[in-house]
């Protein structure tokens, strides 16, 4: 069956970056994109971004550009989320997305567990 | 971008009722609308994608309809388990974007 599994939960200062990982397996790692969902406390779900994970090509949504990189090794079928210059107000659960596309609609099939970044001085 | 808005943002309901969750898009998408339930500590799982597929497993309580920009997601009678946080997220363009969800508690 899909799996999608996060990195463990990172404490992190004001200005720092953090490095999240997502490891998928139970079917062909290349045919699908990956999206980053965060919630932060007491907040809704928000779009990070995208990347193909057969062409590395990558989307954001505009507040997270420039600051945000999605990578993935297809070695091991990881993508990673790399966030810099962090801020307090970046602490919040980090979800992982193995998109699907049915009838021509791509949506969030498969979450990896969520992984607690908190940013705290 | 395309601008999510659901409605209620909250409701209280008893088991048995009926449940009507309504999402608008700021421009047509036309059926690319998903919905999504999701529950403390877990992570958010998909009820229902483009606008009224149900995904496998899910109880067929649980239906959707709309098209181009007013999308509502049904439950015909509401068990233990459903009390949650319901989210609408088009795919039409990116970003990629939610509603501001609509939390479903016990009255």
């Amino acid at each position: 069956q899909v799996q999608v599994v996060q990195s463990e939960g990172e404490m992190k200062t004001p200005g720092a970056s953090v490095k999240v990982s997502c490891r998928a397996s139970g079917y062909n790692f290349v045919d699908y994109g990956f999206s980053w969902v965060r919630q932060a406390p007491g907040h809704g779900l928000e779009w990070m971004g995208w990347i193909s994970a057969y062409y590395g090509d990558t989307h954001f949504a505009r507040k997270f550009q420039g600051r945000v990189t999605l990578t993935r090794d297809i070695s091991t079928n990881t993508v990673f989320m790399e966030m810099t210059s962090l801020r307090s107000d970046d602490t919040a659960v980090y979800y992982c997305v193995s998109e699907r596309e049915k009838r021509g609609v791509v949506f969030f099939g498969h979450w990896g567990q969520g992984t607690l970044v908190t940013v705290s001085s | 971008d395309i601008q999510m808005t659901q409605s209620p943002s909250s409701l209280s309901a008893s088991v048995g009722d009926r449940v009507t969750i309504t999402c608008r898009a700021s421009q047509s998408i036309g059926s690319s609308l998903n919905w999504y339930q999701h529950k403390p500590g877990k992570a958010p799982e998909v009820l229902i994608y483009a606008t009224s597929i149900l995904q496998a497993g899910v109880p067929s309580r649980f239906s959707g309809r709309g098209s181009g920009t007013d999308f509502t997601l049904t439950i015909s009678s509401l068990e233990p388990e459903d009390f949650a946080t319901y989210y609408c997220q088009q795919s039409a363009t990116d970003p990629r974007s939610f509603g501001q969800g609509t939390k479903v508690d016990m009255k």
